[in-house]
C-alpha cells in the first residue's frame, strides 16, 4: 500500500514569512495529493490538492507542487498569518481505491508574533 | 459546513467493554470512512464504506466492525475495547461530483474522543 511521509513535524515562523511542509510517497500510481488543515478541536478541512497532471497549483497564499519523478509534493503558505497556526496534513490517493486516503503524520506550523 | 454528525463526541470506558460510535450526514454521499487520529501516526483508515451494506477494511482495522445499514449512517464498533484504541476517531463522507470527479475531497466530522481505561 501507499506510504506517505511528511516534515517537518513542528513549524515555527514569524508573521508575514514563507512556510514549507514537504511531503513524499511511494506508490507511483497515486494521482490525488491533497492538503488538509486542522484548527485545534475540529476536524481537518481540504485547503488545497493537485493532480498528477499538474505541475504547480496556486491559491492565493497557498500553494502546491508536485514533482512525480521523484515522488514528493510540497505546500507552500507566504505570508503567513496567525491564523495559519494549525496543523497541516498531506495525503496521497492511489488510483482506483474509491478515495481511499492514505495521510502523512502531521506538521504542527505556528505562526508567532 | 457538511452535515456530518458524530456522537459521542467524549466517552470514557473501561477494558473490555463494546463501544460504539455513530456517524450521521445528511448530504447522501456515497462514501464513508472512519479514521483514527493519533500523535506521531496522523490519520489512519480503518474501515470504509462504498454503499449501504457495502464496507472494507482499512489499514488499521483489527479489533473494529462496522455498519452501514442506511446511507446516512455508519456504525463503528469496538466489540471489546483495549487501551489501545484510545484514540480521537474521525468520520468523513466523499462523493464524486462532476467538478472533482475521480478526485472525492473528504468532509470530515468534529471528531469523537475516546478514552479506555
Amino acid at each position: 500500500g501507499e506510504n506517505v511521509e511528511q516534515h517537518p513535524s513542528t513549524l515555527s515562523v514569524q508573521e508575514g514569512d514563507s512556510a514549507v511542509i514537504k511531503c513524499t510517497y511511494s506508490d507511483s500510481a497515486s494521482n490525488y495529493f491533497p492538503w488538509y488543515k486542522q484548527e485545534l478541536g475540529k476536524g481537518p478541512q481540504l485547503i488545497i490538492d493537485i493532480r498528477s497532471n499538474v505541475g504547480e497549483k496556486k491559491d492565493q497564499r497557498i500553494a502546491v507542487t508536485l514533482n512525480k519523478t521523484a515522488k514528493h509534493f510540497s505546500l507552500h503558505i507566504t505570508e503567513t498569518q496567525p491564523e495559519d497556526s494549525a496543523v497541516y496534513f498531506c495525503a496521497a490517493r492511489e488510483t482506483g481505491t474509491a478515495s481511499k486516503l492514505t495521510f502523512g503524520t502531521g506538521t504542527r506550523l505556528q505562526v508567532t508574533l | 459546513d457538511a452535515g456530518i454528525t458524530q456522537s459521542p463526541r467524549h466517552k470514557v470506558t473501561e477494558t473490555g467493554t463494546p463501544v460504539t460510535l455513530r456517524c450521521h450526514q445528511t448530504e447522501n454521499h456515497r462514501y464513508m470512512y472512519w479514521y483514527r487520529q493519533d500523535p506521531g501516526h496522523g490519520l489512519r483508515l480503518i474501515h470504509y464504506s462504498y454503499g449501504v451494506k457495502d464496507t472494507d477494511k482499512g489499514e488499521v482495522s483489527d479489533g473494529y466492525s462496522v455498519s452501514r445499514s442506511k446511507t446516512e449512517d455508519f456504525l463503528l464498533t469496538l466489540e471489546s475495547a483495549t487501551s489501545s484504541q484510545t484514540s480521537v476517531y474521525f468520520c468523513a463522507i466523499s462523493e464524486r461530483t462532476s467538478g472533482r470527479a475521480l478526485a472525492g475531497e473528504l468532509f470530515f466530522g468534529e471528531g469523537s474522543r475516546l478514552t479506555v481505561l
